[in-house]
């Protein structure tokens, strides 16, 4: 078992760059989670899907914030145009099911720096 | 604002004490997790307990649920220099499915 994997393990980009990032799943989970993680703020839920299809987007701060899953072994989050507040660490984490006594298993995130 | 909020935010023991982690949430939930996060890793799933649960153990860890006062706690017996990491309580609202994690306790072991 990889883990969740995901890419690349560090970002550093200008403002009003485009920013992908990428999740690569535990095989066989069929729920994924984007989080956010900073001093100020914690750990914050962007998105989840369930079977590949968005469940709750409630969480992306704004239109700059987009996130796929084109199938069950991937996803992006993508930032466009990236802002210096956007500076994070963002995990990715699947779970087998959506039920609710499934703990999730991260991956080690990605630290995105906006300059 | 985060459904789960841990205290204290940071506590440093010597080595072979024992730490006792809170936290407290806002609504009804179906469980409490915790978690353990390591510098610069992702975090990992340590236990789980049940809303109709008052007590677990696995291990050195020993969690405790009072769903009335909406407030868990998490204790590690014998402490050990690797125990070192910041420790996170995850609720989810009865009826969903996401997770909302609070703000962690970081736990420093001074051998």
């Amino acid at each position: 078992d990889a883990g969740v994997i995901q890419s690349p393990r560090h970002e550093v980009t200008e403002m009003g760059q485009e920013v992908t990032l990428r999740c690569k799943p535990i095989s066989g989970h069929n729920s994924l989670f984007w989080y956010r993680q900073t001093m100020m703020r914690g750990l914050e839920l962007l998105i989840y899907f369930n079977n590949n299809v968005p469940i709750d987007d409630s969480g992306m701060p704004e239109d700059r914030f987009s996130a796929k899953m084109p199938n069950a072994s991937f996803s992006t989050l993508k930032i466009q145009p990236s802002e210096p507040r956007d500076s994070a660490v963002y995990f990715c984490a699947s779970r087998p099911d959506s039920a609710w006594n499934s703990p999730l298993h991260f991956g080690n995130g990605t630290r995105l720096t906006v300059t | 604002s985060q459904q789960g909020e841990e205290d204290p935010q940071a506590l440093s023991i010597q080595e072979g004490e024992n730490a006792t982690m809170n936290c407290s949430y806002k609504t009804s939930i179906n469980n409490l997790q915790w978690y353990r996060q390591n510098s610069g890793r992702g975090l990992v799933h340590l236990i789980l307990i049940r809303s109709n649960e008052r007590e677990k153990h696995s291990g050195r860890l020993r969690v405790t649920l009072d769903t009335s006062k909406k407030s868990s706690s998490l204790l590690i017996t014998a402490s050990r220099a690797a125990d070192t990491a910041s420790y996170f309580c995850a609720t989810d609202g009865k009826g969903a499915q996401k997770l909302v994690f609070g703000q962690g306790t970081r736990l420093t072991i001074n051998p």
